[in-house]
């Protein structure tokens, strides 16, 4: 079955802190990678994704994630958070070979940034 | 940057009463629109599929009487939540597909029922 896994429903980061927030996919195709960012009560934020190349993506706001097709992860890194990254994180899984697809998503990870 | 915006961005609504939200691709053409529903502290959902011209294609376990989706332009689909009940509130959200296969989120409309 297609699914994404992040294990890390809540995370809490001191400001300054380097993060990572872990993603875990099961897909039988050739997958196309997203992290996407939701403050409260908004929309999606596009952070950043991977479609094939440098399996290493850099996106907005600083955040950075890396492919590991061994592993079946996709996780989101942050060397230094901001107290305004504190928001839900999701990650979402589409299929590579039939853009434009819908999204399969992830159930969230709240992340908290403490003083 | 491509834009996707929903009308309304928040409803409340009486119990039993119809619903209509708005999907709009304000500056370019969608022939692929997703609808997708996200509970509190949920993930999102997806709902249904939306081509343009044709009927939607509804995921399993959502009713499409319940559930209208009307996609009659290339910058436009509605989702028509009929004979809403509280447990319809939910965040909606629409996507749109552009030429480039690439999918935009709009910001989301918040649905509550009383």
């Amino acid at each position: 079955a297609q699914s994404v896994t992040q294990p890390d429903i809540h995370i809490t980061v001191s400001e300054g802190a380097s993060l990572e927030l872990r993603c875990n996919y099961s897909y039988g195709a050739t997958p196309y990678l997203f992290w996407y960012v939701q403050s409260p009560g908004q929309g999606l934020q596009l952070l950043l994704k991977y479609f094939s190349g440098d399996t290493l993506v850099q996106g907005i706001k600083g955040f950075e994630a890396e492919f590991k097709r061994s592993q079946s992860s996709f996780n989101l890194r942050k060397p230094s958070v901001h107290w305004s990254d504190a928001a839900e994180y999701f990650c979402a899984v589409g299929s590579a070979n039939q853009a434009g697809t819908a999204l399969i998503f992830g159930k969230g990870t709240t992340l908290s940034v403490s003083s | 940057g491509a834009v996707v915006s929903q009308h309304p961005s928040w409803v409340i609504c009486k119990s039993g009463t119809s619903v209509k939200i708005e999907c709009r691709s304000l500056d370019f053409q969608a022939t692929t629109m997703f609808w997708y529903r996200q509970f509190p502290k949920q993930s999102l959902m997806l709902m249904a599929t939306s081509n343009e011209g044709s009927k939607a294609t509804y995921e399993q376990g959502v009713e499409k009487d319940k559930f209208l989706i009307n996609h009659a332009s290339l910058t436009l689909s509605t989702l028509t939540v009929t004979s809403a009940h509280p447990e319809d509130s939910s965040f909606y959200i629409c996507s749109a597909i552009n030429a480039d296969n690439e999918q935009f989120f709009g910001p989301g409309t918040r649905l509550t029922v009383l």
